[in-house]
């Protein structure tokens, strides 16, 4: 399987900062890479697409890159609604996987 | 917009057979790949697998043996049946729709069915 990487884990920010996650696979995934916003008891929200597209009513604040072997997602300003549980995810192989998760916290 | 919702038994003894369905609305149940994802409490999600309505149907390696997809497009529902659960199959289930960009997201998903294995 594909293994998905992500750091941090956890992250301590206040509103208005900028942040950024980084997802990692370990082999080559061409763009095929997707990021997800889950809150608690709530089913994940597909953030992006594509390694950059944002998905339909996603705020622009949300913006997806990629850098060799690196995806990133970060956020432009930090808005209260966003504190909440990131996860990338692979789609270019079967099984497709998920990153471990990086929990966005308030500080 | 499309809406998906579980259905099934939240709770399942272990060895026997765990049946979920999915139902499908307000929108259309033939042009997409329909998806089964599970997530234990604390864990990353896990990908179950997915169907296409010709019958196009891939599976997790790791739940290949123990796990079925089907779909009835008259009913507008999938299904989900895993024979011969262990607690480790504890976890909310989820079915989901991936979106036709290319890239394989998965754009809208069910509330969840939590799915308890214990005697």
């Amino acid at each position: 399987d594909t293994q998905m990487t992500q750091s941090p884990s956890s992250l301590s920010a206040s509103v208005g900062d900028r942040v950024t996650i980084t997802c990692r696979a370990s082999e080559s995934i061409s763009r095929y890479l997707n990021w997800y916003q889950q809150k608690p008891g709530k089913a994940p929200k597909l953030l992006i697409y594509g390694a950059s597209t944002l998905d339909s009513g996603v705020p622009s604040r949300f913006s997806g890159s990629a850098s060799g072997a690196d995806f990133i997602l970060t956020i432009s300003s930090l808005q209260p609604e966003d504190f909440a549980t990131y996860y990338c995810q692979q789609s270019f192989t079967i099984p497709q996987t998920f990153g471990q998760g990086t929990k966005l916290e308030i500080k | 917009q499309v809406q998906l919702q579980e259905s099934g038994p939240g709770l399942v003894k272990p060895s026997e057979t765990l049946s979920l369905t999915c139902s499908v609305s307000g929108g259309s149940i033939t042009n997409n790949y329909w998806i089964w994802i599970r997530q234990p409490a604390g864990e990353r999600p896990e990908w179950i697998g997915r169907i296409y309505p010709t019958g196009s149907i891939n599976y997790n390696p790791s739940l290949k043996s123990r796990v079925t997809m089907s779909l009835d497009m008259s009913k507008k529902q999938f299904s989900l049946k895993v024979t011969s659960v262990i607690a480790a199959d504890t976890a909310v289930y989820y079915c989901a729709r991936e979106n036709n960009s290319g890239w394989h997201g998965i754009e809208s998903w069910g509330q969840g069915i939590l799915v308890t294995v214990s005697s």
